[in-house]
């Protein structure tokens, strides 16, 4: 079993749709959580930090569920701009450890 | 701050020649990963430094590959000799807390031929 998996995709969405998908992990001694989102040939870039109480930003919800080891992004009001992969990342060492596995990404494209 | 610098962008080279991939962290990150990006495998870590010390190259597939780090601003990646199976995007990345994650640099894309 892969440490991070996710549905690679594509989510077709509507413009001004809202689209959610989830990434599962299989270490449960993971304790850091991110999604991060790259662009069609450029890096992966920072999206947000997944807490265990769930955040927002923006247009963006983040949860984590660590009974199920599952964490999940939800966009709002789905924009042309948001168009891209979203990688599902974890630190699988917890506390202790300083490397980030990623996920293989999931494909989301914002249509008029 | 001007983030974290890989050069080249791009690298076409024969099979059998010598690759090194450059990268400078960002000022006062003391950690830098070297990461590999393909659609198959997707992003797989290949080592990191701590301070100028490798700390972890499991990732590293094979004695082909080798990476070093002189001093806080400075990091290679080299692949000697370079195989077609080595095409890939490598990014370099940085940070001063793990736990918050990282900045990549824009990645240097290796074709091999």
């Amino acid at each position: 079993r892969k440490e991070v998996e996710q549905d690679p995709g594509p989510f077709n969405v509507p413009e001004g749709a809202t689209v959610a998908f989830n990434c599962t992990y299989s270490n449960s001694a993971s304790q850091s959580f991110f999604w991060y989102r790259q662009d069609c040939r450029k890096e992966p870039k920072l999206l947000m930090s997944v807490y265990s109480s769930g955040n927002e930003d923006g247009r963006f919800t983040a949860q984590l569920n660590r009974a199920s080891q599952y964490i999940s992004l939800l966009i709002r009001d789905s924009k042309l701009s948001d168009s891209a992969t979203y990688l599902c990342v974890v630190n699988p060492e917890g506390a202790a450890g300083n490397k980030l596995t990623f996920g293989g990404g999931t494909r989301v494209l914002v249509k008029p | 701050d001007a983030g974290v610098i890989q050069s080249p962008r791009h690298e076409v080279t024969e099979m059998g020649q010598e690759v090194t991939l450059r990268c400078k962290p960002i000022s006062g990150h003391d950690y830098l990963f070297w990461y590999r990006q393909t659609m198959m495998r997707g992003l797989e870590l290949l080592i990191y430094f701590n301070n100028n010390v490798p700390i972890d190259d499991s990732g590293m597939p094979e004695d082909r590959f080798s990476a070093k780090m002189p001093n806080a601003s400075f990091s290679t990646l080299k692949i000697q000799p370079s195989e077609p199976r080595d095409s890939a995007v490598y990014f370099c990345a940085s940070t001063d807390q793990p736990n918050y994650g990282y900045t990549f640099g824009s990645g240097t894309r290796l074709t091999v031929v």
